[in-house]
């Protein structure tokens, strides 16, 4: 069965910063979806980007990067210049398109952004 | 564009009363509908989900129960809340084509406490 893995539980970094959010997934599935979340303290879950198990290059949506890493099964998601807003939780998803529409959450990396 | 309502936003309720939460999607049409529940400081526990009116998925036996009345209406209730329901509701659509880029869109989610 497919699993997602976020082993960092809370992260800091300072205002201006970059900082690198990890996820590892396991499918045996060769097509799949990976997607990142924000949940700020508001509690509304925020779609910030996706990447696709084809997609040859990194996605990129703004500040927001994945680093894409097919072999080691990892999408780490990347914030450059950090903001005070983006202090918040994070989740990582997998969708399989074999499977249902179901999206596997991570367990979530809470990011605190210090001045 | 879309836009997707849940209330009531905040909920307070005694254990054995039922409840009733509300979701509704506006600007697509036959979308897919999920209900998810998420305990203080965890990740999101898939409920239930729905690709058409009528038509459930029940992902986690419990005391709860999901109905589809309408296209764009999602609604999450419960003959008798218990204490363990007590929690963060999110509910989310997709588009359901069953490509692996469709991305769920959360609504700002309804925190019920049982007492």
């Amino acid at each position: 069965a497919q699993k997602i893995t976020q082993t960092q539980p809370g992260m800091f970094v300072q205002e201006k910063e970059a900082v690198t959010l990890d996820c590892t997934y396991d499918t045996s599935d060769q097509s799949y979806g990976l997607f990142w979340y924000k949940q700020p303290s508001s509690g509304e879950m925020i779609f910030l980007i996706y990447q696709g198990s084809y997609d040859e290059q990194n996605a990129t949506e703004g500040r927001y990067s994945l680093n894409f890493q097919k072999a080691r099964k990892s999408a780490n998601l990347v914030i450059s210049a950090s903001q005070l807003g983006d202090s918040a939780m994070y989740f990582c998803a997998m969708r399989e398109p074999y499977n249902t529409d179901k999206l596997i959450f991570g367990t979530g990396t809470r990011l605190q952004v210090f001045p | 564009s879309q836009t997707i309502h849940q209330w009531p936003a905040t909920l307070v309720q005694p254990v054995g009363s039922p409840l009733s939460l509300e979701c509704t999607v506006e600007g697509t049409s036959n979308p897919n509908l999920y209900w998810y529940r998420q305990a203080a400081g965890r990740g999101l526990q898939l409920l239930f989900y729905s690709v058409g009116i009528g038509q459930i998925s029940s992902e986690v036996p419990q005391n709860l129960s999901a109905s589809r009345p309408q296209d764009r209406q999602f609604i999450l209730s419960s003959k008798k809340l218990l204490l363990s329901d007590s929690g963060f509701y999110l509910c989310a659509w997709g588009h359901g084509t069953g490509a692996i880029t469709d991305t769920q869109y959360f609504g700002p989610g309804t925190r019920l406490t049982v007492l």
